[in-house]
């Protein structure tokens, strides 16, 4: 079946402009994920939804980025004004369930973002 | 905060040959412990877990033991293959919230 996906794979963008980032998680997934995975580090958590609640947005770096999840489908993480240091790859997962401890996360194969 | 320690990489080792994969972690609870697997040119993929002390986790020939009196999950295969080149993250769920804590991941580069 289908796994997550993301679009684009890879963005270019010049220092000061807006991105819009998508994922589409899995069908039937309630739960979705945003990671930031830069250089040659393990990914750190972004923010986290629950259908089209966002219940966790502590990992956003600044008020520059922001997610949405309305329909409790498809996600965008939009960053606003971009910035060298937004240089990264951008990972979308999604899982299964509400609650329940050790719940496998799928990864999209995430957009690289590069900012000039 | 909770954190996740592995061993810095890359670990070089010829066909067949024993891997070990550090990983230590710090955390308040009771976290769930990851590995997870970034082939080449691929997504994460979850390649093995473990809920609670003293549980193995295992696939494809990997295992990993939940050790909570050295707060470790350790990394291990008997004999590897040149298609186990990849970069392994080990990963805590933080507070059992399913957000994911991870390591900076160690890259495995397996020789014929």
């Amino acid at each position: 079946g289908a796994g997550v996906s993301q679009s684009p794979r890879y963005k270019v963008a010049k220092r000061g402009q807006d991105v819009a980032l998508r994922c589409d998680p899995i069908s039937g997934h309630v739960s979705l994920f945003w990671y930031q995975q830069a250089l040659g580090q393990g990914p750190e958590f972004l923010t986290y939804f629950q259908n089209e609640a966002q219940l966790d947005k502590s990992g956003l770096p600044s008020d520059r980025f922001f997610a949405e999840r309305p329909e409790g489908s498809v996600s965008t993480l939009k960053i606003q004004r971009t910035q060298q240091e937004d240089s990264a790859v951008y990972l979308c997962a999604s899982s299964k369930r509400t609650s329940g401890r050790a719940d496998v996360q799928y990864f999209g194969p995430g957009t690289r973002l590069t900012v000039l | 905060g909770d954190s996740v320690t592995q061993m810095e990489g890359p670990v070089t080792l010829s066909e067949e040959a024993f891997l070990t994969i550090n990983c230590t972690y710090t955390a308040t609870g009771y976290p769930s412990l990851f590995w997870y697997v970034q082939y080449p040119g691929e997504g994460l993929q979850l390649l093995l877990k473990a809920t609670k002390a003293d549980d193995k986790g295992s696939n494809k020939g990997f295992e990993a033991t939940y050790r909570k009196e050295t707060t470790s999950f350790h990394l291990e295969k008997g004999s590897v293959q040149v298609s186990d080149s990849a970069v392994y993250f080990c990963a805590l769920d933080h507070k059992g919230f399913q957000k994911l804590v991870f390591g900076t991941g160690t890259r495995l580069l397996v020789s014929p």
